[in-house]
């Protein structure tokens, strides 16, 4: 069965310095990916996705993800990182089939420090 | 363009009582996914229906839940007799067609609260 793990629950990193957050699938076939951001109290809004050709995938907000089909991983990242960047990241990927549901991570919260 | 709508966006009900959520996906959009996000968790599949129909519910609980989307107006998520482990955010989303490659834009989430 598919799933997605995001091994880091919390994260902290210092305002301007570089971000990686974690994601790892499980999924027999080539994967569709995605990384939604989530800000408190608020909806997911889409950062990027990966269907297929460049493995290198650049999002919204300065944000891009590599996709690694040895390591089963699709690593989110930002060179550097605003305050405002701080909230919970999901790590998705499409179930596959018709239907186009997607399988969440448990999720990433980012804390910035000033 | 409207996006997701979801109404209401807070939700008290005491236990045992009948819980009410309403979707309006984004226009042009028929295809509508509804999800659940536990304390703590990440977003978890419950349904996936278009217009008149549900094509998937293999993440609804068997019991007290229901889903529809009617030819016209929202969606609608029933919760019945709601009990305390009910309490929750629950998100809409919408798509202009089914399948994985296609975006899904989420509603801002109902969070409900039994007490």
């Amino acid at each position: 069965a598919q799933s997605v793990t995001q091994p880091d629950i919390h994260i902290t990193v210092s305002e301007g310095a570089s971000l990686e957050l974690r994601c790892n699938y499980s999924y027999g076939a080539t994967p569709y990916l995605f990384w939604y951001v989530q800000s408190p109290g608020q909806g997911l809004q889409l950062l990027l996705k990966y269907f297929s050709g460049d493995t290198l995938v650049q999002g919204i907000k300065g944000f891009e993800a590599e996709f690694k089909r040895s390591q089963s991983s699709f690593n989110l990242r930002k060179p550097s990182v605003h305050w405002s960047d701080a909230a919970e990241y999901f790590c998705a990927v499409g179930a596959g089939g018709n239907t186009g549901k997607l399988i969440f991570g448990q999720g990433t919260t980012l804390q910035v420090k000033p | 363009n409207a996006g997701v709508m979801q109404n209401p966006r807070h939700l008290v009900r005491r236990r045992g009582q009948e819980a009410r959520l309403r979707c309006s996906p984004m226009k042009g959009h028929s295809h509508v996914y509804w999800y659940r996000q536990l304390p703590e968790e990440g977003l978890k599949f419950m349904v996936y229906l278009q217009k008149e129909n549900i094509i998937d519910e293999s993440g609804m609980p068997k019991e007290r839940f229901s889903a529809e989307f009617p030819k016209e107006g929202p969606s609608i998520l029933r919760i019945q007799q709601v009990v305390r482990g009910d309490s929750a955010a629950y998100f809409c989303a919408s798509s202009p067609r089914s399948g994985g490659s296609y975006e899904q834009y989420f509603g801002p989430g109902t969070r409900l609260t039994v007490t």
